[in-house]
């Protein structure tokens, strides 16, 4: 079984640039969270859907961050414009269902904003 | 909303050493995972325990709910076993919002 699959696994910009983040879940996982960690401290989560639906996004900053999960599957993380304290680590995770279960993460996407 | 202390914060061992680390949160919850943090950033999943006591080769986990406690234990340390360990919990606090919260975590170091 493939696992969460994330792209671009670096990213360098310049602030006031926008940026793009793409992830896709391992299959059939119905619940996809987007986690934002900056170095030295732990996963803090942005944005958590159900299917195609936002299901928490209390900690999303809305002003420059937005996401989308098109048809249940894809999602992409979104930043514009980005500032410097954006660089972090942006970590996309997926569970079968919600509360019960294991979540399981990509990769990440690390980017740096000069 | 749920807060996760995790300690020690630094642990440096010799090879073959024992550790325990320990997670306190500060609410019940549904769903609590350790992860292992390598060096190059992924985290790896070794338990999923919400409650009771798990085991896998040389790590195993014990979960006390209603203490809001849990531990990781770690034998015969290897420097492969370095890296940051992380505890996560999460609980249902209806609406379906369940995201993990994590703790700050605990850095290991195995040396040879």
């Amino acid at each position: 079984e493939a696992g969460v699959a994330q792209s671009p696994r670096y990213k360098i910009i310049e602030k006031r640039q926008s940026v793009a983040f793409w992830c896709n879940p391992i299959s059939g996982h119905a619940t996809l969270y987007w986690y934002q960690q900056i170095l030295g401290q732990g996963p803090k989560l942005l944005i958590q859907f159900q299917n195609n639906g936002v299901v928490d996004d209390s900690q999303l900053p809305k002003d420059r961050f937005s996401a989308e999960r098109l048809k249940g599957v894809d999602s992409t993380l979104k930043i514009q414009p980005a500032k410097l304290e954006d660089s972090a680590v942006y970590l996309c995770a997926s569970r079968r269902y919600s509360i019960t279960g294991e979540l399981f993460f990509g990769e990440g996407s690390r980017l740096t904003v000069l | 909303g749920i807060q996760v202390e995790q300690s020690p914060p630094d642990l440096i061992l010799q090879e073959g050493a024992n550790s325990t680390l320990r997670c306190n949160f500060s609410d019940s919850v549904n769903n609590l995972q350790w992860f292992h943090q390598n060096p190059w950033g992924q985290l790896i999943n070794l338990f999923y325990i919400p409650s009771g006591t798990k085991q896998n080769g040389r790590l195993s986990a014990t979960t006390v709910a209603t203490e809001r406690y849990s531990l990781l234990y770690i034998s015969s340390s290897q420097t492969t076993d370095s890296g940051v360990y992380f505890c996560a919990v999460a609980r249902d606090s209806g609406g379906g919002a369940d995201g993990l919260t994590f703790g700050k975590g605990t850095h290991l170091i195995i040396q040879p």
